[in-house]
């Protein structure tokens, strides 16, 4: 069974600047989250799909950061303009079950950003 | 909303002991309890998890234990191994799941 997909990477921008980042979840996995994890602390939820719908972006900027998963499936999230703190790891999960939030999460290896 | 606390935040075992990382939350109504191993450049991976009806669960050299009454959790490894080294994360979960913010195991041979 293939895993959560993640791209790219890593990347380095500069401040001010646009990313996108594309996570591809394990097959017939209706849940997908994005976190965002900062260098020594644990993942924090910015936002929650159910098929593709939005379930919970209460922790999303949204002046900021957006996030799209058009047709149930992968999903897009974009930072425009970025700052120097959103550098972190963005990690993309995903799950099999009804998406309540008390469920095991299968996560990607995460794109790496750095903000400069 | 639910607040996950995690210690110790660094622990260094010799080879063969036993290593325990402790986690307290807050919200009274969280019914799921995992602990996820990262390895480094990698993303977390589910180890071992409990819920709420349930006081302790074994996996071989891993365990969890449970204390509803005074809001915490615990992870027991034994038998530690060098590969065990990473950072372990435990999180507690109702709606939405809360980590805690990290232990880094290290197992020295």
């Amino acid at each position: 069974e293939a895993g959560v997909a993640q791209s790219p990477r890593y990347k380095i921008i500069e401040k001010r600047q646009s990313v996108a980042f594309w996570c591809n979840p394990i097959s017939g996995h209706a849940t997908l989250y994005w976190y965002q994890q900062i260098l020594g602390q644990g993942p924090k939820l910015l936002i929650q799909f159910q098929n593709n719908g939005v379930v919970d972006d209460s922790q999303l900027p949204k002046d900021r950061f957006s996030a799209e998963r058009l047709k149930g499936v992968d999903s897009t999230l974009k930072i425009q303009p970025a700052k120097l703190e959103d550098s972190a790891v963005y990690l993309c999960a995903s799950s099999s079950l009804g998406g309540r939030g008390n469920e095991k999460l299968f996560f990607g290896s995460g794109t790496q950003l750095s903000v400069l | 909303g639910e607040n996950v606390e995690q210690h110790p935040s660094t622990l260094s075992v010799q080879e063969g002991d036993s290593a325990v990382i402790k986690c307290t939350y807050s919200d009274s109504a969280s019914n799921y309890f995992p602990w996820y191993k990262q390895e480094l450049g990698k993303g977390p991976q589910l180890i071992i998890d409990i819920r709420s009806n349930v006081g302790e669960k074994k996996d071989q050299r891993i365990a969890v234990t449970l204390n509803k009454t005074a809001k915490h959790f615990s992870l027991h490894i034994t038998e530690t191994q060098p590969e065990d080294s990473a950072v372990y994360f435990c999180a507690a979960a109702y709606n939405d799941m809360r980590f805690g913010a990290g232990t880094r195991l290290t197992v020295k041979p």
